[in-house]
Order: structure tokens, then sequence, then C-alpha cells
């Protein structure tokens, strides 16, 4: 079974450039989870889709981080502009259903370092 | 919100030594997370419980529910568990993501 895809897995950036990164769950996975992982910090949950539906953004910093699932499977994640304190390994999860006792399977990470 | 400490934030051991992760949390959950994280960032789940023991190899896992704390155990430490554990918690409800501690840097000598 091929694992939690994102891309890319490394990017450099300006502060007020702006970035996407890319998602692919696992197939049949319903619930995709963008966490955001500052250096020696744990994981942030950002947001939590279920299918194409968002469960929870109550950490997402709307004024600048924006994120779709359109057609419930991959999910795009978006900072726009970008600044200095967002540069982090943006993780992307992904489970069968976001159920307690559903277990969460993680992407490698897109590193991102802003300038 | 859930606030989710472990201990210690760093541990280095000898190889063959035991080793306790330590977890704790302020709120009820529905369910407590280990994971283990290798430097390049990838995330593994090693156990996923609500309550009891979990086994699996040299690593265990224990939950007290009523004192909001979690341990995780190696017996037989060997260098390549070298790592970070991270304990997370689920709160249940449908709005579920995991809410994480900061993390337990550990280093096995050989």
């Amino acid at each position: 079974e091929a694992g939690v895809a994102q891309s890319p897995r490394y990017k450099i950036i300006e502060k007020r450039q702006s970035v996407a990164f890319w998602c692919n769950p696992i197939s049949g996975h319903a619930t995709l989870y963008w966490y955001q992982q500052i250096l020696g910090q744990g994981p942030k949950l950002l947001i939590q889709f279920q299918n194409n539906g968002v469960v929870d953004d109550s950490q997402l910093p709307k004024d600048r981080f924006s994120a779709e699932r359109l057609k419930g499977v991959d999910s795009t994640l978006k900072i726009q502009p970008a600044k200095l304190e967002d540069s982090a390994v943006y993780l992307c999860a992904s489970s069968p259903q976001g159920l307690a006792y559903n277990e969460q399977f993680f992407g490698p990470g897109t590193r991102l370092t802003v300038l | 919100k859930n606030e989710v400490e472990q201990s210690p934030q760093n541990l280095t051991a000898q190889e063959g030594e035991f080793i306790t992760i330590n977890c704790s949390y302020s709120v009820g959950i529905s369910a407590l997370h280990w994971l283990q994280q290798h430097p390049g960032g990838g995330i593994v789940s090693l156990f996923m419980l609500s309550s009891g023991k979990k086994k699996h190899g040299r690593l265990i896992a224990t939950i007290n529910i009523q004192e909001k704390h979690s341990s995780l155990h190696i017996t037989a430490s060997h260098p390549r568990d070298s790592a970070v554990y991270i304990c997370a918690v689920r709160e249940g409800g449908g709005a579920d993501g995991l809410t994480f501690g900061k993390g337990t840097h550990l280093i096995i000598q050989p």
C-alpha cells in the first residue's frame, strides 16, 4: 500500500513570497490533516478535512494560510504571503475516518525555509 | 485545549538500558498515540491506546486514564532506537486532530 505522498520535500523562499504544498493521502482515507512543526516543537494541527469538508481549522492563520481538498482526495496548503516565522516542516497525515480509534499515517513532510 | 507534557526532553543512555519516557495531559481524551520521528522528519505511529497496556517487540506503552498519564518503555535499548519520541492525544468528537507534546530526544550510545 502506498503511503502518504507530499511534494515538494524542500522549499526555500523569501518573505512575502507565496508557496504551495501538495499532499496525496493513502487511497480510501476520508480524513486528511495538515500539521505545522516548528523546529524543536511537536506538530500543531492546522486543518482537518473529512472528505472535501473542513472539520477543524481553528488554528489555521487564515489571513495568510489557505487549504483545499476539492475532490476529497488530494489537498493543497498555500501560504500567501510568507513570513519568517512560517519556517517549519509541514506534515500531511491521513486516516480511514476521523475516529478516535483510527491511526494516522504521516507523509515525509515539506521543509519550508523563509529567508 | 489539552496541554501535553513530556519528560524528559532529552535522554542519553547506554545500549541495553531500560528506557522510560513519560507523558501527561490535562483534559480527558479518547485516545493517546506514541509516535517516533527520525531525523529528516518522517513520523511513524508506534502505539495508539485508550486504556491499559500494549506491547510490540521491545516497546511497551501504558496509560492511566484516571491520572492522565502514559509511559513508553523500551527494553534492551539499541542505538537504532535513537529518535524523537512524541506523545499525542486525541480528545474525540468530530474535530479530533492530534495535540502533540514537544517530544523526547533519545540517544542510545553503543
